[in-house]
C-alpha cells in the first residue's frame, strides 16, 4: 500500500536557522515524490518534484530510496517560508497521495 | 487562465441537508481530482476522473458521498445527507496528464452543524 508519513505537525524555527521537513514513504515500486506548499490564503501549489532535482525558493529535497525518505531542506529559513507543507507520492498509474502536512512557522 | 474554480467558497448547512460542491477544471486538463482536508487526516483523495470517467473512488467515505463529471468543464461532489463529521475543506484539482503536476482550486470550506 502507498503511504506518506510526515511525523511533525508543527515545526517552529527562527529566521536564519536551517529547516528540515521530514517525509517518509511506503511504496513497493519506484514512486514520484513531490512537495506542495500552501501559503496563508493561497492555493496549494507545487514546490518541487524529485525528478526535477532543482532548488525552488532555496528549498531542496533528495530522494533516498534506501531510507524511503524525501526530506525538504533549506539552509536559512525566511519568515515568508511560513506555510503548510505537504509531501506527496505518486505510484505507477495512481493518483497523488499526500501526507498529513507540516506547518512551518518561521519567527524573527 | 483563472485556474481551477470552485464554488461556493464557504458553505454552512445543517445536519441532514444535501450539499453540492462544484468545480471547473482548467480547460484542456483531462484529469480531475477531489480531495478533503482536515486537521486530523490531512489531505485525503476522495475520487478522480480521467476524461470524465471515474477511475478510482475508493477514497469516498461512504454512500452519502457521490461525484459526477457530466462534461470536461464541470464536476460536482454531493453529500446527502450531510453530517457534522463531514466538516472540512474540499479541494478540487486538475492536471493535463496523469503524471503532470496538480493545479488546485481555492477549496470549499464546509461546516455542517
Amino acid at each position: 500500500a502507498q503511504r506518506v508519513t510526515q511525523p511533525e505537525k508543527l515545526l517552529s524555527v527562527f529566521k536564519g536557522a536551517p529547516v528540515e521537513l521530514k517525509c517518509n514513504y511506503s511504496y513497493s515500486g519506484s514512486p514520484e515524490l513531490f512537495w506542495y506548499v500552501q501559503y496563508s490564503r493561497q492555493r496549494l501549489q507545487l514546490l518541487l518534484r524529485h525528478i526535477s532535482r532543482e532548488s525552488i525558493k532555496g528549498f531542496t529535497a533528495d530522494l533516498n530510496k534506501g531510507e524511503t525518505s524525501f526530506h525538504l531542506k533549506k539552509p536559512f529559513a525566511q519568515e515568508e517560508d511560513s506555510a503548510m507543507y505537504y509531501c506527496a507520492l505518486r505510484g505507477v498509474g495512481t493518483a497523488l497521495i499526500f501526507g498529513k502536512g507540516t506547518t512551518l512557522s518561521v519567527s524573527s | 487562465d483563472a485556474g481551477v474554480i470552485q464554488s461556493p467558497r464557504h458553505e454552512v448547512t445543517e445536519m441532514g441537508q444535501e450539499v453540492t460542491l462544484r468545480c471547473k477544471p482548467i480547460s484542456g486538463h483531462d484529469y480531475l481530482f477531489w480531495y478533503r482536508q482536515t486537521m486530523m487526516r490531512g489531505l485525503e483523495l476522495l475520487i478522480y476522473f480521467n476524461n470524465n470517467v471515474p477511475i478510482d473512488d475508493s477514497g469516498m467515505p461512504e454512500d452519502r458521498f457521490s461525484a459526477k463529471m457530466p462534461n470536461a468543464s464541470f464536476s460536482t461532489l454531493k453529500i446527502q445527507p450531510s453530517e457534522p463529521r463531514d466538516s472540512a475543506v474540499y479541494f478540487c484539482a486538475s492536471s493535463s496528464r496523469g503524471n503532470s503536476p496538480l493545479h488546485f482550486g481555492n477549496g470549499t470550506r464546509l461546516t455542517v452543524t
